[in-house]
C-alpha cells in the first residue's frame, strides 16, 4: 500500500464549480503535506503546503488536513478551464523533507469552459 | 524564483546506451533529487543527494547511479539503458532545514529507449 493514495480521475467539472481533490494518507508521522499541480509535458509547482492539521487558505484554493481521519483535501473556487491539470498531494518520507518525497498518484482535472 | 533546468526535454536513446541526465539549480539549495513518473505509479524516488559527494538511494535506485560534483548540479546515469527505463525523469531541489522543507522541480526530460 502507498503510503499516499490519490483517485486518478480524470474528474471533469464545469467552469465556475467548487472542485474537491482528495488524498489519504497511512503514516502518522507525515507532519506536512503539499498540494503540486502540473501541466500537461511540465515538471510539478508547488502550489500549497500545510501543516499536519487544519486549514490554508491562498487565493481561490483551500487546502486542509484531517488528521483523525488521515485525509487530506484541496479545494478550488471558481474553477477555470486554465486549472485543468494533474493536481499531486505528496508529503515528506523522513521529518524534515530531506529525503525526498512520497506522492500520490495525481488527479487529473478538467474544467469545461 | 528558483530555477531548476535539466539538459533535455526530449531524448531517445538505444538498448544499452550509458544515458546522462544533468540536472542545475541556481539557489544554492542542498537538497537535490531525482524522480521517474509514469503513469499509473506516479513520482517515484531515485536517488537523492545531501550535499557535494554525497548520495542516497530512493525506492527505485536498481539500474541507475548518480554523481554530484558540484553542489549545483546532479547527474542521473543509466548505465545500460533498457527498455524499462523509458519514462519522465524529473530533478528537484530544496533547501535544508526547518519544517517545511519545499522541493523545487525542473521541466522534465522525456526518455524513450528503442
Amino acid at each position: 500500500q502507498k503510503e499516499v493514495e490519490q483517485d486518478p480521475g480524470p474528474l471533469s467539472v464545469p467552469e465556475g464549480a467548487i472542485v474537491s481533490l482528495n488524498c489519504t494518507y497511512s503514516n502518522s508521522a507525515f507532519q506536512y503535506f503539499m498540494w503540486y499541480r502540473q501541466y500537461s509535458r511540465k515538471g510539478p509547482e508547488l502550489l500549497m503546503y500545510t501543516y499536519s492539521s487544519g486549514n490554508k487558505e491562498d487565493g481561490r484554493f483551500t487546502a486542509q488536513v484531517d488528521k483523525s481521519s488521515k485525509y487530506i483535501s484541496l479545494f478550488i473556487r471558481d474553477s477555470q478551464p486554465s486549472d485543468s491539470a494533474t493536481y499531486l498531494c505528496a508529503a515528506p518520507i523522513a521529518g524534515g523533507g530531506a529525503d525526498g518525497l512520497t506522492f500520490g498518484k495525481g488527479t487529473h482535472l478538467i474544467i469545461q469552459p | 524564483d528558483v530555477k531548476v533546468t535539466q539538459s533535455s526535454r526530449y531524448l531517445v536513446k538505444r538498448t544499452g546506451e550509458k544515458v546522462f541526465l544533468e540536472c542545475v539549480q541556481d539557489m544554492d539549495h542542498e537538497n537535490m533529487f531525482w524522480y521517474r513518473q509514469d503513469p499509473g505509479l506516479g513520482l517515484r524516488l531515485i536517488y537523492f543527494s545531501y550535499d557535494v559527494k554525497m548520495k542516497e538511494k530512493g525506492d527505485i535506485p536498481e539500474g541507475y547511479s548518480v554523481s554530484r560534483e558540484k553542489k549545483e548540479r546532479f547527474s542521473l546515469i543509466l548505465e545500460s539503458a533498457s527498455t524499462n527505463q523509458t519514462s519522465m525523469y524529473l530533478c528537484a531541489s530544496s533547501l535544508n532545514g526547518g519544517r517545511s522543507t519545499r522541493e523545487f522541480f525542473g521541466p522534465g526530460t522525456r526518455l524513450t529507449v528503442l
